[in-house]
């Protein structure tokens, strides 16, 4: 199974700062990449498809980047509502894994 | 509006089946292979497996963890997929979610139910 690797497991930070979070994976998975945040008790909501596509209706401050075994997800300003834990995942091979998410919090 | 409800959770004895239904609406059921993601207390997100639409197969693929045991099958007709869970074990206790597959592939997961409790305790 591909082993997929995020950094930070949690970070602090203020409304407004720009907030990456990088994920790695244990081989070349082109950019078969995803990003969900699942907010406290609700469901995972898909944000970015394919490395660096934004999902219909999610707001333009998140994006993503990156090919191969190392892309990156950014909040370009962080807002009260994106408090969240947020998980990549690999579709390039079976079975699809997600790497072990990141807590976002206010500092 | 897309919309997928699970069903079907609860407390059960370890050896024991449960089956999870996911009622789809806002879209044409058929089209679309479906995937089941669970989520253990306080854990990581974890694949459970999938079922194709029968464009593709119909056909299914399933985590190490549950091959065997676990059964994905689905009524187009009614606009259900259901999970078929036998012999279950105390580490499959887990919010289970159903999720839409985006494209022709085993993901992207574009929409999830609100997800299902499933505890396994005697």
């Amino acid at each position: 199974d591909i082993q997929m690797t995020q950094s930070p497991s949690s970070l602090s930070a203020s409304v407004g700062d720009r907030v990456t979070i990088t994920c790695q994976a244990s081989q070349d998975i082109s950019n078969y990449l995803n990003w969900y945040q699942q907010k406290p008790g609700k469901a995972p909501k898909l944000l970015i498809y394919d490395a660096s596509n934004l999902e219909t209706g999610v707001p333009s401050r998140f994006s993503g980047s990156g090919s191969g075994t190392d892309f990156t997800f950014t909040i370009s300003s962080l807002q009260p509502e994106d408090i969240a834990t947020y998980y990549c995942q690999q579709y390039d091979n079976l079975p699809p894994t997600f790497g072990q998410g990141t807590k976002v919090e206010i500092k | 509006e897309v919309q997928l409800v699970e069903s079907g959770g609860g407390l059960v004895q370890p050896g024991r089946s449960l089956r999870l239904s996911c009622t789809a609406s806002g879209f044409t059921f058929g089209d679309y292979a479906m995937s089941w993601v669970r989520q253990a207390p306080g854990k990581g997100l974890e694949w459970v497996g999938f079922i194709r639409s029968k464009a593709y197969g119909g056909t299914t693929e399933y985590a190490a963890s549950v091959k065997g045991r676990f059964t994905i099958s689905r009524d187009d007709s009614k606009s259900i997929a259901y999970l078929q869970m036998n012999s279950l074990k105390t580490e499959d206790t887990a919010v289970y979610y159903c999720t839409r597959v985006m494209g022709s592939s085993w993901s992207p997961f574009d929409y999830w139910g609100q997800g299902t409790l499933v505890t396994v305790s005697s």
